[in-house]
């Protein structure tokens, strides 16, 4: 019962490389969320999907890109990284909306140097 | 905008003593609303929800209840034990538009035994 998996835990960039973090889920929901968590901020929403093949801004998507080819996978992609995209980053995924509530994976630590 | 405000934390109790998170919000119309907890190291996980004005979520011996004439959705509980030691947010889902949530900063408790 795997739920949602996150790769990887922990990764340290050098500014400028890029990267593409990994959510999967197995089970079958409709909805997939990647949200980034900072010190005092809560968590705030950085790219969502309704569906597969679908995708949507959030509160915070400039530095990132996203895709979800296929409906168990949301790719978060970082092109040029920067310092200020250091944060925890979750992903998490529903059935039919946050009325159902989210499943979170376990996170991962992304810090840029 | 949707948003939600937390009491500051972080906040310490001893065992057994009674615990109360403030929450407020703004939205337009009537979202629903949620307490999500997240445990050290996790991500995190769904505690209790109410969708409509009056209802009362309750789970773990956790309670809160959607308050539309003070716009809040306090969390409380009689008496903590030291396993309740975690980060509470409180969220909101719009009653219209996207299909996501708005967090809180989040409320860091540490019970002392």
């Amino acid at each position: 019962n795997a739920g949602v998996t996150q790769t990887p835990k922990f990764r340290v960039l050098k500014t400028g490389q890029s990267m593409t973090l990994l959510c999967a889920q197995d089970m079958n929901h409709e909805y997939m969320y990647w949200y980034r968590q900072d010190p005092g901020m809560g968590l705030r929403l950085i790219h969502y999907s309704v569906g597969e093949g679908t995708t949507a801004k959030g509160e915070v998507p400039d530095g990132y890109n996203v895709s979800r080819l296929k409906k168990q996978n949301f790719l978060l992609g970082l092109e040029s990284a920067a310092p200020s995209q250091t944060s925890v980053y979750f992903c998490a995924s529903s059935s039919q909306g946050p009325n159902y509530g989210y499943t979170f994976g376990s996170g991962t630590r992304l810090t840029v140097v | 905008g949707d948003s939600v405000t937390q009491m500051e934390g972080p906040v310490t109790l001893s065992e057994e003593a009674f615990l109360t998170i403030n929450c407020t919000y703004t939205a337009t119309g009537y979202p629903s609303l949620f307490w999500y907890v997240q445990y050290p190291g996790e991500g995190l996980q769904l505690l209790l929800k109410a969708t409509k004005a009056d209802d009362k979520g309750s789970n773990k011996g956790f309670e809160a209840t959607y308050r539309k004439e003070t716009t809040s959705f306090h969390l409380e509980k009689g008496s903590v034990q030291v396993s309740d030691s975690a980060v509470y947010f409180c969220a909101l889902s719009p009653e219209w538009g996207a299909q996501k949530l708005v967090f809180g900063q989040g409320t860091r408790l540490t019970i002392n035994p």
